[in-house]
């Protein structure tokens, strides 16, 4: 089965720098799916940024990119320049192909790091 | 476009009844979702649906049911409430390629007490 592992539960940074969340996962599948979540205190869960496991290059998103070392199994997001409205909860998450094939699936999610930007 | 609606935001039942969270996405998605959210997790699957008629079980489907009548609707009934199923529950759908993710709605807080 599928696992995700975010092994920090709480981080901070100061506004304006840069902060690295940590995410291991595991699987015996060649080709899925990973993401970051954003969950601020409104509950919204925000799709902060994918990567297709078959592709080598990280993807980005203006401040936001990922290191995916696809061997080591891992997945860490990076926000550079950061501000006060990422604070927020964020998950980590694998898509598993459902039971109906296609190219959907669903999102199994670590239990999350709590990131608080401070002024 | 208001995306995933779900109703009610907050519930407290008492053990043993039973309620329905409404779900209702204006996007034409094929698939469709419900997550439970407990406290310090990530969030689970309780059920999904890939299209009117069409349902299956995710990963924690005990004390829940769902039906798929319209595309536009998936409710997720609780019969008997029992004290486990305090939690946030979030409904979600997607067009139906992994590209364009999950959209989320802002999910229901539900206490039995």
């Amino acid at each position: 089965a599928q696992t995700v592992t975010q092994s920090q539960p709480e981080m901070s940074v100061q506004e304006a720098e840069t902060v690295t969340l940590s995410c291991t996962y595991d699987t015996s599948e060649s080709n899925y799916y990973l993401f970051w979540y954003k969950q601020p205190p409104s509950r919204q869960m925000i799709l902060v940024i994918r990567q297709e496991a078959y592709k080598q290059q990280n993807a980005t998103e203006n401040r936001f990119s990922v290191n995916f070392q696809k061997a080591a199994k891992s997945f860490s997001l990076k926000i550079s320049d950061s501000q006060l409205g990422d604070t927020a909860m964020y998950f980590c998450a694998f898509m598993k192909l459902l039971n109906y094939g296609g190219s959907q699936g669903n999102l199994i999610f670590g239990k999350g790091t709590k990131l608080s930007v401070k002024p | 476009n208001a995306g995933v609606t779900q109703t009610p935001k907050f519930r407290i039942l008492k053990i043993g009844q039973s309620m329905t969270l409404q779900c209702t996405q204006d996007m034409n998605h094929n698939y469709m979702y419900w997550y439970r959210q407990d406290p310090g997790m990530g969030l689970k699957l309780i059920y999904y649906s890939v299209g009117a008629g069409i349902t299956d079980k995710g990963e924690v489907p005990n004390g829940y049911n769902v039906s798929r009548s319209t595309t536009e609707d998936f409710p997720l009934r609780l019969e008997l409430a029992a004290p486990s199923q305090t939690s946030v529950y979030f409904c979600a759908s997607s067009y139906g390629t992994v590209n364009y993710g999950y959209t989320f709605g802002s999910g229901t807080r539900l206490t039995v007490v």
